[in-house]
């Protein structure tokens, strides 16, 4: 069975300061690991995977996500705020052979001018 | 139209009502899901169809009930809803071969029953 931990419900910036959201995940196989967004009233829009190979993943809108197996980990980070990256971000892992992802409980980004 | 599609976007229902929720991909996937994501709850998977088959019901109420005549379309219908029901449902489409999994998300439905 898979888990996911997401640390901060809530995490609150400066623009253009450095963002990074946590993540571990917990998987009895190889995960593959997930980041998506979530804008006000909208469904989830994939930032980025991590399926094999480069450890480093790099996403869309300036965003990038390191697999590290010895800490079960994949956080997000993003050198630099903008304030249109305010959003719930979610972490998602999937197991070899299941169809379904597992969710994070999802970290609300909040960008101060 | 591109993506997944999710109609209506907002529905205002009483709990006597029958309504249904409809979903549209246009990927060529084959596997679509529902997910039902509540205020300060996980998101919650629903239901997994893969090749218009249900493979996975994580314990629902038998007031939501989905239908998949087809790959391309993914219907929830609701009746006899209860308050906590309300929430935003998502559809969302992958590939059913291959563990890669990457899901593609509609815009959702906002459901409040009165």
């Amino acid at each position: 069975a898979q888990s996911v931990t997401q640390l901060g419900s809530h995490v609150s910036v400066s623009e253009g300061a450095l963002v990074l959201l946590r993540c571990n995940y917990s998987s009895s196989v190889p995960p593959y690991l997930f980041w998506y967004v979530q804008y006000p009233n909208q469904g989830l829009q994939l930032l980025l995977k991590y399926t094999t190979g480069a450890t480093l993943v790099k996403g869309i809108n300036g965003f990038e996500a390191e697999f590290k197996k010895s800490e079960t980990s994949f956080h997000l980070t993003k050198p630099s705020a903008h304030m249109s990256d305010a959003a719930e971000y979610f972490c998602a892992v999937s197991g070899t052979g299941r169809r379904a992802l597992t969710f994070g409980s999802g970290t609300r980004l909040q960008v101060q001018p | 139209e591109t993506g997944v599609t999710q109609t209506p976007r907002h529905l205002v229902m009483g709990m006597t009502n029958k309504k249904s929720l409809k979903c549209e991909q246009h990927l060529g996937h084959n596997a679509m899901y529902w997910y039902k994501q509540s205020a300060k709850k996980p998101l919650e998977l629903m239901f997994v169809y893969n090749f218009k088959e249900q493979t996975e019901n994580n314990s629902v109420p038998s007031r939501f009930s989905p239908e998949c005549p087809n790959s391309s379309h993914l219907f929830l219908h609701l009746h006899t809803l209860q308050p906590e029901d309300s929430a935003l449902y998502l559809c969302a489409s992958s590939q059913a071969s291959g563990s890669m999994n990457e899901q593609f998300f509609g815009p959702g439905t906002r459901l409040t029953v009165l």
